[in-house]
Formats: C-alpha cells, structure tokens, sequence
C-alpha cells in the first residue's frame, strides 16, 4: 500500500505537554498534508508542507519533512483539551494521477 | 459561508435498495471527490472528479457511482447497497488549480445497511 502510516496509533499526554505524532510514507510525493477530525466530523485542514520544505510553523503546530526517510512529524506545542482528535496525514504522490492517499490516523487524548 | 454539504447526515437502509448520498460545494471548486472512513482503516478514496463531466475511480470504487453534471454537485450512488457498505462518508472538495492543496470536508453521512 502506498497510503501514509500514522505513528502512534493513539497518545494520551496531560495538558500543556507537547504531542508528537509521525507520518511515514512510501514514495516519493508532492505534499504532505495533516488534517485534524473531532469525533465523528469532517476533516479540517491543518498544515501542507511541500517536498522541497523542510519544516513549517502554523501557531503551535510544527511540522517536518525528511524525504530521505520518507517521514514526516507534526509537533503541537503546549497542549490543550481542545487538540482532543485523531490527525491525519495525506499524501499526494508523484505520477499518481491526481489521488490522495491518507494514513489511518492518531487519536490524540489531552488529559486534563 | 463557504462550506460542502452533504445530504442525508444519517441513513439507515436495507441490502439491495438503491440510495444516493448529495454534495454540494459553494466555492467554485474544480475538483471534487468521496471517502469512506472505517474503524482501523482510515479514510480510502472511492470517486474523485476533477471538473464537470470528469470522474475518476479512486482505491475503493468497486460498488459505488458518481455523477458530476454540475460543478457544486457530486453525487454518491449506490446502485445496490451491501452491509459492506455501511461506513462513514465524507465529501470533500477543492480547487483545481491548487488540487494538491488543502481539501475542505464535509460534515459526513454516516450509512448503514442492514
């Protein structure tokens, strides 16, 4: 399978402890995406970063690429009960047509 | 309000009873496309379009039509559903230009077949 793999499955980590959770992928791609979902709701867009990037910064949110390893993490910094969700990743590969290909997510649990 | 709507939110049907699940979008984009989501598995593509009369399979097609005869609607049939079938679905959609960009979701439609 292409599809992007989430790592860990789930994490519970007391509020105000960062989250970090890993994407790791199979070929090479575009982008990378990370979506957050809230229970049982749609997905919303949280970050992309591209293949020639390195890291980005949205608020508490970081993200990295290492295409060597064909990985990505997303940070959240000073957690809040509010980052309760599962995140996604989404890939978007090189000479794959025009389909997106997302991991089976991280439920994240912030305890208060 | 920019925002994809689906329609119905909730559904519960019998095997074989054909259904169609609606989605419309409000902000002019190009390139639209469904998902199924199930415990384990993730979210897995089924349809995409990438413009009015333009439908493309995605990794899980098999038992599943879409139509695009409008830019704002992308319609999901199921000809003859299977309990297979019962799954949380999403619609999504985004602009062609930027297909590869952010894709903006729906609320779901959460389907069972009995």
């Amino acid at each position: 399978s292409q599809q992007g793999e989430e790592d860990p499955q789930a994490l519970s980590i007391q509020e105000g402890e960062n989250a970090t959770m890993n994407c790791s992928y199979k070929t090479s791609i575009n982008n990378l995406q990370w979506y957050r979902q809230n229970s049982g709701r749609g997905l919303v867009h949280l970050i992309l970063i591209r293949s020639n990037e390195r890291e980005k910064h949205s608020g508490r949110l970081r993200v990295t690429l290492d295409t060597s390893k064909k990985s990505s993490s997303l940070l959240i910094t000073a957690s809040r009960a509010a980052d309760t969700a599962s995140y996604f990743c989404a890939t978007v590969f090189m000479n794959r047509d025009d389909k997106i290909i997302f991991g089976k997510g991280t439920r994240l649990h912030i305890l208060p | 309000e920019a925002q994809v709507t689906q329609n119905p939110r909730y559904l519960i049907t019998v095997t074989g009873k054909k259904l169609t699940v609606t989605c419309s979008q409000n902000m002019n984009h190009e390139y639209m496309s469904w998902y199924r989501q199930d415990p384990g598995l993730g979210l897995r593509q089924i349809y995409y379009s990438m413009n009015v009369e333009v439908t493309d399979k995605g990794d899980v097609p098999e038992g599943y039509k879409v139509s695009r005869k409008e830019k704002r609607n992308f319609p999901l049939i199921l000809e003859s559903p299977s309990p297979n079938q019962t799954s949380l679905y999403f619609c999504a959609s985004t602009h062609q230009a930027t297909k590869y960009n952010e894709q903006f979701f729906g609320p779901g439609t959460r389907l069972t077949v009995l």
